[in-house]
């Protein structure tokens, strides 16, 4: 295991429906990410979080909100997604904020289906 | 436009054999080149990372190699196993402390056949 955990792993709802992806890391980093990866298309940056604070926000639709408690834990919330947003997310986290040799641990991925 | 080419898309070997992955890239400016091992419905795992002055870096079988002057990187697997079967991503990290502009490419899919 890579000392970061994501829950649930597989996850189907409704377009109308709520549900929150949890990610907890138990490795002391400081900065942790959401990830998107859909098929045949490489891994796309969301979120990042850096002694939680949000340091970088790429584009994305605000249908995903995401929250970091504190620097064990982020959450991605989400309402009224689309069928396109079916996909694999992934966390990761690293030491600082993976500038240099700074490693980023991914947790296993949430498969999320939208229907 | 930072971007990232991978090749072969996919390849398929038999077990004991040795392949190579390509990664043409032009990040710029360039500070570090990683590479991930991604097995079907997992995370990535970080298999080397080279910064721009490494030419070579070896983890076990895997062994990566950087030409930062011609934008090219390969990863080279010895004797393959049946658990090297998996996607493996290229991702050149420009010069920025925040590391959140880590380019991912789109991964070559591995198969090793017994």
């Amino acid at each position: 295991e890579t000392g970061v955990t994501q829950t649930p792993r597989h996850l189907v709802m409704g377009m109308t429906n709520k549900k929150s992806l949890k990610c907890e890391q138990h490795l002391g980093h400081n900065a942790m990410y959401w990830y998107k990866q859909s098929a045949k298309k490489p891994l796309e940056l969301m979120f990042v979080y850096s002694l939680e604070e949000r340091v970088e926000n790429n584009s994305v639709p605000s249908r995903f909100s995401p929250e970091c408690p504190n620097s064990s834990h982020l959450f991605l919330h989400l309402h009224t997604l689309q069928p396109e947003d079916s996909a694999l997310y992934l966390c990761a986290s690293s030491p600082g904020l993976a500038g240099g040799r700074d490693i980023q641990y991914f947790g296993a991925g949430t498969r999320l289906s939208v229907l | 436009k930072n971007q990232v080419e991978q090749s072969p898309q996919s390849l398929i070997i038999l077990e004991g054999k040795n392949c190579t992955l390509q990664c043409n890239y032009t990040v710029s400016p360039f500070s570090n080149l990683r590479w991930y091992k991604q097995d079907t419905g997992r995370g990535p795992v970080s298999l080397t990372i080279m910064t721009f002055s490494e030419n070579t870096k070896s983890n076990g079988r895997y062994t990566a190699t950087l030409d930062a002057d011609t934008k090219q990187s390969s990863l080279h697997i010895t004797a393959s196993q049946l658990s090297d079967s998996a996607s493996y991503i290229c991702v050149p990290g420009p010069s920025n402390q925040a590391g959140t502009a880590l380019i991912f490419g789109k991964g070559t899919t591995l198969s090793v056949s017994s």
